[in-house]
């Protein structure tokens, strides 16, 4: 069955110190695979996406993930956190199959100062 | 340009009635996507639109829900006999041609008294 994983519902870091936020997936083929963060109130906002290629991609923000096809996890990290990072953030997969997104239960991400 | 518009931002009704919500996408975005978010939940999907068809309504929860698409523009989610199971933020997205990102409108929150 295809799905998103990610394993931690809240994080909490200071600000400066870096960010890791996990996810898994289950898929059958080579995954299309998106991060998105959702501040409060707002829609969804593209961070990163992978699709084929280089296993680390950078995005918007200062973010970047690692696709590791062993592990079947597409990580999210960041250096050096700001206090305006935080934000619930979501993993996805896209089944070219289905033409379906397939959303992680999200990671709520609070920056102490 | 414009991004994905959602109206209303935000909806409060009793339990019984009828609700519309509508989705204006972006100009030229093929593909339409309906969510749902319940508090503390991931993205759970309704239904995708291409044009005006929808391939795949396998995400609606119940016969209460329905969706209709104008060609390749507005989109409405009627929910019928409201219940408060309902109750949540309703996300629209939408697609460009041969690609593969969503862009996210703000979304309405649905409240069921």
């Amino acid at each position: 069955a295809q799905s998103v994983t990610q394993p931690d519902i809240h994080i909490t870091v200071s600000e400066g110190a870096s960010l890791e936020l996990r996810c898994n997936y289950s898929y059958g083929a080579t995954p299309y695979l998106f991060w998105y963060v959702q501040s409060p109130g707002q829609g969804l906002q593209l961070l990163l996406k992978y699709f084929s290629g280089d296993t680390l991609v950078q995005g918007i923000k200062g973010f970047e993930a690692e696709f590791k096809r062993s592990q079947s996890s597409f990580n999210l990290r960041k250096p050096s956190v700001h206090w305006s990072d935080a934000a619930e953030y979501f993993c996805a997969l896209y089944s070219s199959g289905t033409y379906k997104y397939i959303f992680g239960t999200g990671t709520r991400l609070k920056v102490l100062a | 340009g414009a991004g994905v518009s959602q109206s209303p931002s935000n909806k409060v009704t009793e339990k019984g009635k009828d609700v519309e919500l509508r989705c204006d996408p972006i100009s030229g975005h093929t593909a339409l996507y309906w969510y749902r978010q319940s508090l503390g939940q991931g993205l759970e999907f309704l239904i995708y639109f291409q044009g005006n068809s929808a391939p795949d309504k396998s995400g609606l929860p119940s016969d209460r829900f329905s969706a209709e698409r104008t060609g390749e523009s507005v989109s409405t989610l009627t929910i019928q006999r409201t219940q408060q199971e309902d109750s949540a933020v309703y996300l629209c997205a939408s697609s460009p041609p041969h690609n593969n990102e969503q862009f996210f409108g703000p979304g309405t929150r649905l409240t069921v008294l």
